[in-house]
């Protein structure tokens, strides 16, 4: 099947500064990518759709300048959690639809800001 | 709005044995995909298994089978002869626009 490559898998960082995570298609090519956050013993909801090409659609409370997605080809998006602060600590996870009855994910980057 | 829902925080099961995962959906759409992840420690999301609206038959994959009962909006996952590498988390999933809304999950344990 179809591999969603996610990367780093763990990161921690400050708190104040930025941190990029990638998210790759490696056999298909993807327009559209989704990017989810899970925080502990929670499911994952939705945070942002990535479109290639054009603006990240955003979900309501998801603050746009502190979670910066760009799309800039159709095999990468990256999410950047801009001036990370502890409560930005999660497990963020991307993925991307290869066809009606796949959805493909990446294997979720634990992000810990101290 | 759609909108899933898994009633089982968790559930035990004895190796070997079959075990069935709650899941009931609510929408207004016509046309819609229900799909089972598991979810070991790691947080890697395992496809299982996508019933679409439309299918007449009920989805198999191997020991995992969707009991899909469209009148009740309910698609419930069975895993049979089940074994210890089988725990973990499952989430039933409803795919919406082209996203995914989760359900709750429940946490499998298999014992020996």
């Amino acid at each position: 099947g179809a591999v969603v490559s996610q990367h780093p898998s763990r990161v921690i960082c400050k708190s104040g500064t930025s941190v990029k995570i990638e998210c790759r298609s490696l056999d298909f090519q993807a327009t559209t990518m989704f990017w989810y956050r899970q925080f502990p013993k929670q499911s994952l909801m939705l945070m942002a759709t990535s479109n290639e090409g054009s603006k990240a659609t955003y979900e309501q409370g998801v603050e746009k300048d502190k979670f910066l997605i760009n799309h800039a080809s159709l095999t990468l998006s990256t999410l950047t959690v801009t001036s990370a602060h502890p409560e930005d600590s999660s497990f963020y996870i991307c993925s991307a639809r290869g066809g009606v009855t796949e959805a493909f994910f990446g294997q979720g980057t634990r992000l810990t800001v101290v | 709005a759609q909108k899933i829902t898994q009633t089982q925080p968790g559930m035990f099961v004895q190796e070997k044995e079959a075990v069935t995962l709650d899941c009931t959906y609510d929408t207004s759409d016509p046309s819609y995909g229900l799909f089972w992840y598991k979810q070991p420690s790691s947080g890697e999301m395992i496809f299982l298994i996508y019933q679409g609206s439309y299918d007449q038959q009920n989805a198999t994959e191997g020991r995992y089978s969707l009991n899909f009962q469209k009148a009740r909006k309910s698609a419930n996952l069975v895993i049979s002869a089940s074994q210890l590498g089988d725990s973990a988390m499952y989430f039933c999933a409803m795919r919406r626009a082209r996203a995914l809304t989760f359900g709750s999950g429940t946490r499998l344990q298999v014992q020996p």
